[in-house]
């Protein structure tokens, strides 16, 4: 066990391009979940899976992001058309079951920066 | 929506000195988390409270879990340079997502 890996580390991007960022959580979480993190900021929930199911996504998802869990394991993030307002920390976390069990276990996140 | 408000925002203290921070919420959480995030990286859990009430410890660290629900406090004593960095504290809420403060940072001064 390796623990939640996060790649790429750092993206820098121009506005208008597409991006995808990609979490292996701990092998037996069957829970992955995404965060944003800004400037001084904690983290801000963006979406959740079960397995392969996506549970729930919050209003700061808009319809330029998009999440897959398409065998319960890895996950990606896609956000499409970047905008500079997307330039944040993104943060992946995986749990056994629920948050009641222990908390998460996060990644080291992915800086994208858009320019 | 579900909001933590963490203080104080920033500390500046000696080393050897104990920190006391505090986070409220006017939800209720059936779980409150508190975590350490150093530059650069993800944060990592320090302890977890499951309990109104609970008092629990992690070596120089302690949190308890308010009666009221609403409510956490993060001791630090002893405090060494390895200790700088941001606290968050984090409430599970009945959704299980976990809702984080805002942080508060640690200085300590040489």
């Amino acid at each position: 066990d390796t623990g939640v890996s996060q790649d790429p580390r750092h993206k820098i991007t121009k506005r208008g391009q597409n991006v995808t960022f990609r979490c292996d959580p701990i092998s037996e979480h069957n829970r992955l979940y995404w965060y944003r993190q800004t400037l001084g900021q904690g983290p801000e929930f963006l979406t959740y899976f079960q397995n392969e199911a996506q549970l729930e996504k919050s209003r700061l998802l808009s319809d330029r992001f998009s999440a897959e869990r398409p065998k319960g394991s890895f996950s990606t993030l896609e956000i499409q058309r970047t905008e500079q307002g997307d330039s944040a920390m993104y943060l992946c976390a995986s749990s056994l079951d629920s948050a009641a069990s222990g908390g998460y276990t996060f990644g080291s996140g992915t800086r994208l920066t858009v320019v | 929506g579900q909001q933590l408000n963490q203080s104080p925002q920033s500390m500046f203290i000696q080393e050897g000195e104990d920190v006391s921070m505090n986070c409220t919420s006017s939800s209720i959480f059936n779980t409150w988390l508190w975590y350490k995030q150093d530059p650069g990286e993800g944060p990592v859990l320090l302890i977890a409270l499951y309990k109104a009430g609970e008092l629990t410890s992690n070596g120089r660290l302690t949190a308890q879990f308010g009666i009221t629900r609403k409510d956490s406090f993060l001791n630090i004593s002893a405090s060494i340079p390895s200790d700088v960095g941001i606290y968050f504290c984090a409430g599970g809420d009945r959704d299980d997502k976990i809702i984080f403060g805002k942080g508060t940072r640690l200085h300590i001064l040489p």
